[in-house]
């Protein structure tokens, strides 16, 4: 069974310019979640895709969107880059069926940003 | 979800085991108990979970204090590879499909 697929894993990007990350989830999962994660903030919830509709949303500034389509694959975009935007992109899947407490996330490896 | 307290950091040689405190007062009755690794370079994994009886899977055991206020996660025996942060993380049955929030974790080191 194909796990969670991050692309890409490195990437380095110059203040000011944009971004897309893509995650591919686990068949048969329908639910994304994608999280940011830094030294000093650590692991960060962004927002949650499930059947191509924004869950959840946590606390981040509208230059972070995502969104997913309808074979679950997700991507998220970051405009306007700027340097505290450099971290570790980590994206979730899970099939979110029944409560939460039956169902795990399977996370990807990340996508690693740098902004210069 | 309501909070968790976790050390830092812990240390343990290799082939002993380990047990990873969670302190979490405040719990309510239908928080489940979570716990996710991180291993360097790479995203969190699962590890178990459970409510009110201790669990145990290949990975670890989970050992709930009978208040419910605590947990402990153990390792039978730590090797190299179990090396990671360590996260305890509370899930609400009630509060529907909510994101995991992770705290700060407690980092493992095993020691050869």
């Amino acid at each position: 069974k194909a796990g969670v697929t991050q692309t890409p894993r490195y990437l380095i990007k110059t203040r000011g310019q944009q971004v897309t990350l893509s995650c591919s989830p686990i068949s048969g999962h329908r639910s994304v979640s994608w999280y940011q994660q830094t030294p000093g903030q650590g692991l960060q919830f962004l927002f949650e895709y499930f059947s191509e509709t924004q869950r959840n949303k946590g606390n981040f500034p509208g230059r972070f969107s995502g969104r997913q389509f309808s074979n679950s694959r997700s991507e998220m975009n970051v405009s306007t880059l700027e340097l505290g935007d450099s971290a570790l992109y980590l994206c979730a899947s899970s099939p979110r069926q029944g409560p939460p407490h039956t169902y795990g996330y399977t996370f990807g490896s990340g996508t690693r940003l740098t902004v210069v | 979800d309501a909070k968790t307290t976790q050390p830092n950091s812990m240390e343990s040689n290799e082939e002993e085991p380990v047990h990873l405190p969670c302190n979490h007062s405040t719990i309510s009755g239908t928080d489940y108990i979570h716990w996710y690794r991180q291993l360097p370079s790479q995203g969190p994994e699962y590890v178990i979970h459970g409510l009110t009886s201790n669990v145990n899977n290949r990975m670890a055991s989970l050992a709930i204090a009978e208040d419910r206020k605590s947990s402990t996660l153990i390792l039978h025996r730590a090797t190299l590879r179990d090396a990671a942060v360590y996260y305890c993380i509370l899930r609400d049955v009630d509060s529907g499909n909510t994101p995991l929030v992770f705290g700060k974790g407690t980092r493992l080191s095993v020691i050869a």
